[in-house]
């Protein structure tokens, strides 16, 4: 089946670039989004790509796309103590979404 | 304007009990999607509704069912809880034919003894 793959942890110092990683395997992708979730909530959804897309920004957010690595990145500028959360990757698979396991962010000051 | 609501907001529960849980999406979508989140992993998606009708489903067994209402509110429902039931449990909702950006609500915590 459909699969996607993050590392599990990343840490950072405060006012850093943070850079996550993921791959999926869904050949016929159509979006692929990027979700945020801090301890006990729910999913919060950052931003999301299309697939005839390279890259996408959003205020501190940079998204990049490779289709052909099937690789997707988020970049998040000036790394902030608030920024301290779990990112999920997704991939839209006909209408429902495909979760990474997630990779936590941890910002030291 | 509201966004997604799930009620309620922890549940205790016994093995073999019956649980049924609510969401309200987000004003404005109609297309409900219900997800587990055991400790530890992404969310695994359950089911999903439009038009009061389920349009798809994960791999889950029969035990898990649900329904929609026509003011777009969803149920799920879980019979027969087992131990491993316990998660969150995350309702998202979408507008049919965009770009489906699924906003979530909190989640319901229910844990199952």
């Amino acid at each position: 089946g459909e699969d996607v793959e993050q590392s599990l942890f990343l840490s950072v110092r405060e006012g850093d670039s943070s850079v996550i990683n993921c791959t999926y395997t869904d050949s016929s992708s159509t979006y692929l989004y990027w979700y945020k979730q801090e301890p006990g909530a729910g999913l919060q959804l950052l931003t999301y790509i299309f697939s005839n897309m390279d890259m996408k920004q959003d205020q501190r957010l940079t998204v990049l796309l490779n289709k052909k690595d099937k690789h997707l990145s988020l970049r998040i500028a000036d790394t902030q103590t608030g920024d301290s959360a779990i990112y999920f990757c997704a991939d839209r698979y006909t209408d429902k979404l495909i979760f990474g396991t997630g990779t936590r962010l941890q910002v030291f000051p | 304007d509201a966004g997604v609501t799930q009620s309620p907001t922890h549940l205790i529960k016994t093995r073999g009990q019956q649980v049924t849980l609510r969401c309200s999406p987000k004003s404005g979508h109609d297309t409900v999607s219900w997800y587990q989140q055991a400790l530890g992993q992404g969310p695994q998606f359950i089911f999903q509704y439009y038009e009061e009708e389920e349009r798809q489903r994960g791999n889950f067994p029969d035990r898990f069912s649900g329904h929609q209402f026509p003011n777009y509110s969803s149920e799920l429902n879980v019979n027969a809880l087992l131990l491993g039931d316990s998660a969150l449990y995350l309702c998202a909702s979408s507008l049919q034919g965009a770009n489906n950006e699924q906003y979530f609500g909190p989640g319901t915590r229910l844990t199952v003894t």
